[in-house]
């Protein structure tokens, strides 16, 4: 069965500083791979997600988020962060050969980020 | 246009009662999901539908069942609640999957669940 490793559970960061979360996957095959965020006491929205095409995709809110096959990895970045951003961030894969969407998520990580 | 709703937002229940938890989505989509969120273990699957009439398990079946008698509505239930499920629940919709298409699951905003 696949899995989603994403590595940190907390991020505390500075407004302007640049923010890096990690996901890694594990499935040889096609995926379909997505970011979705939760801000405190809301549901989870998307992000960004990547089906095909390019590799760097941009996605809601001036983030951004690379697929690279090689290290099976799709990696969430954004250049400067804002208080606002401060969320639960999750990765999530869909394989697929599964012939179905359904999604398994990493454990999340949740980011703070001080005025 | 009110995307996934679910019904109730929150409830407490006592160990060995029931209930059922409700989900709608107008968006038409044909697939159903239902999530379990607990604290450091992101989103899990319990149960999700392909289309009316149709259910099948995901990674924590277990304790749950569903039924969608609609194509609008999935419904999820717990016929003896344990503490074990004390959690928040999250429903959402799909799309059917294309093959190269990366549909996108839209999620209603959860049902908090207390089991004592």
């Amino acid at each position: 069965a696949q899995s989603v490793s994403q590595h940190n559970h907390h991020v505390i960061l500075s407004e302007a500083a640049s923010l890096e979360l990690g996901c890694n996957y594990s499935y040889g095959g096609t995926v379909n791979l997505f970011w979705y965020v939760q801000y405190p006491g809301q549901h989870l929205q998307l992000l960004l997600k990547y089906f095909s095409g390019d590799p760097l995709v941009k996605g809601i809110k001036g983030f951004e988020a690379e697929f690279i096959k090689s290290k099976f990895s799709f990696n969430l970045r954004k250049p400067s962060v804002q208080w606002s951003d401060t969320a639960e961030y999750f990765c999530a894969v869909n394989p697929e050969n599964s012939g179905y969407s359904t999604l398994t998520f990493g454990k999340g990580t949740m980011l703070l980020v001080s005025p | 246009n009110a995307g996934v709703t679910q019904t109730p937002k929150f409830r407490v229940l006592k160990t060995g009662q029931s209930m059922t938890l409700l989900c709608a989505q107008d968006m038409n989509h044909e697939y159903m999901y239902w999530y379990r969120q607990d604290p450091g273990m992101g989103l899990r699957l319990i149960h999700y539908s392909v289309g009316e009439g149709t259910t099948a398990k995901g990674e924590v079946p277990d304790g749950y069942n569903v039924s969608r008698l609609k194509k609008q509505n999935f419904l999820l239930g717990l016929e003896s609640a344990a503490p074990s499920q004390t959690s928040v629940y999250f429903c959402a919709s799909s799309m059917r999957f294309r093959r190269g298409g990366g549909e996108t699951q839209y999620f209603g905003p959860g049902t908090r669940l207390l089991v004592l």
